[in-house]
């Protein structure tokens, strides 16, 4: 089952807009993490919030998190047709070993049109 | 290319048929990871290894699945009797074993896609 639900599930914006998008989840958790996937490959991991910030920023990209309200925000400033993917948040559950699954919510689907 | 590799790419085969699928870490990695992601899902947990112990199984691994990493490198994903519903994009991914706490970040290749037919 999935822990996250990315919102909304898909977003259409002109280049040179910023993106916001939302991310819900149900348990506690120790951290965050925001995952983007291109068509047909792999994912590519963007930035990680912990549990005890509220804030988090990397070059164009601004994740919040309100541990209260269970959700995170993931901002794209100035977009570019290049930011074209879909867009994923994680939370993390505990493996033996000290390591972590990562739990997947639907993502949602950003366009950036030139 | 220093990133995780899986290879083939591509897989069609047809239903009852064996496949399988093979990853390789980023080379200093100790922990390995599969996952599987159905069209318009996000991916799901299937399996995980640290080094070449098989530490945890999801319950979505039926026992027509096994994986194997066995001198703690490359692993392989291998499914015998495949099924329409075993059609997915499979991901592998590594991490460094750098201890708990989001201080361990998984690193994706760009998966193994099968259709069963």
């Amino acid at each position: 089952s999935q822990q996250g639900e990315e919102d909304p599930q898909a977003l259409s914006i002109q280049e040179g807009e910023n993106a916001t998008m939302n991310c819900s989840y149900k348990t506690s958790i120790n951290n965050l993490q925001w995952y983007r996937q291109n068509s047909g490959r792999g994912l590519v991991h963007l930035i990680l919030i912990r549990s005890n910030e509220r804030e988090k920023h990397s070059g164009r990209l601004r994740v919040t998190l309100d541990t209260s309200k269970k959700s995170s925000s993931l901002l794209i400033t100035a977009s570019r047709a290049a930011d074209t993917a879909s867009y994923f948040c994680a939370t993390a559950g505990i493996l033996q070993g000290g390591s972590e699954k990562l739990v997947f919510g639907k993502g949602t689907k950003l366009t950036v049109n030139p | 290319d220093t990133g995780v590799s899986q290879d083939p790419r591509h897989k069609i085969t047809k239903r009852g048929q064996n496949v399988t699928f093979r990853c390789d870490p980023i080379s200093e990695h100790n922990r390995l990871y599969w996952y599987r992601q159905t069209l318009g899902q996000g991916p799901e947990f299937l399996t995980y290894f640290q080094n070449e112990a098989q530490l945890e199984k999801s319950r979505l691994l039926s026992d027509r699945f096994s994986a194997e990493r066995p001198k703690g490198s490359f692993s392989t994903l291998e499914i015998q009797r495949t099924e329409q519903g075993d059609s997915a994009m499979y991901l592998c991914a590594s991490s460094l074993g750098q201890g708990r706490g989001g201080r361990d970040i998984q690193y994706f290749g760009a998966g193994t896609r099968l259709s069963v037919l």
